[in-house]
């Protein structure tokens, strides 16, 4: 059974870059597709970007390219990066795997328990 | 981006009542919609996959109905372990967009 887990601070200051690991244990990164979320505190999902089992990436255009997001095969794991980082960027951020079916049907499970980030000096 | 409009924002209902939570697609998406719930404190968590499939291990009382762009999520029987806000999510493009989301109080 596939588990995933984020870990990076808790806390950023302004203008730095926040960076998050996901870790994936019981499945391979370099199998499957994954996925960044995050949810501002009292409000809604949000996503990031995605990884592909390749490496390559697709990111929001909210975000407007401050996102990198990378896969390290040796540590089985996959990261964010998010520079330039303001208040509006506090929030509660997840990982997650793509799960899928023909012709195509996607969703994503299971997810990672979430991890706050806060950014504030 | 394909705009998930979801309705109502909240609702509060008795143990036992038939609810239904409604998200309307900006464009035609087919049946690619997911339905997950998030209880406080949780990660989501999906129920429903491509607008009517019941994912492994998820109680029946959940299901999910489209006609057309508007696809609802049907809680037939709520129980006291509902209590969640529940969120819709469009999968037909890989730019995942979501509802605002559902706060469901028993």
């Amino acid at each position: 059974q596939v588990h995933l887990q984020e870990s990076g601070p808790g806390l950023v200051k302004p203008s730095e870059t926040l960076s998050l690991t996901c870790t994936v244990s019981g499945g391979s990164v370099t199998t499957d597709y994954w996925s960044w979320f995050r949810q501002p505190p009292g409000k809604g999902l949000e996503w990031i970007g995605n990884l592909y089992k390749n490496g390559s990436t697709t990111n929001s255009p909210s975000l407007k390219g401050r996102v990198i997001i990378s896969l390290d095969k040796s540590k089985n794991q996959f990261s964010l990066r998010l520079s330039s980082v303001t208040a509006a960027d506090t929030a509660v951020y997840y990982c997650a795997r793509r799960e899928w079916e023909p012709p195509l049907y996607n969703w994503f499970d299971p997810w990672g328990q979430g991890t706050l980030v806060t950014v504030s000096s | 981006d394909i705009q998930m409009t979801q309705s109502p924002s909240s609702l509060s209902a008795f143990v036992g009542d038939r609810v239904t939570i409604t998200c309307r697609a900006s464009q035609n998406i087919r049946s690619h919609v997911n339905w997950y719930q998030q209880k406080p404190g949780e990660a989501p968590k999906v129920l429903i996959y491509a607008a009517t499939s019941l994912q492994s291990g998820v109680p029946s009382r959940f299901r999910g109905s489209e006609s057309g762009t508007e696809f609802t999520l049907t809680i037939t029987s709520l129980q006291p372990d509902d209590v969640a806000t529940y969120y819709c999510q469009q999968s037909y493009n890989s730019a995942w967009t979501f509802g605002h989301g559902t706060r469901v109080e028993v």
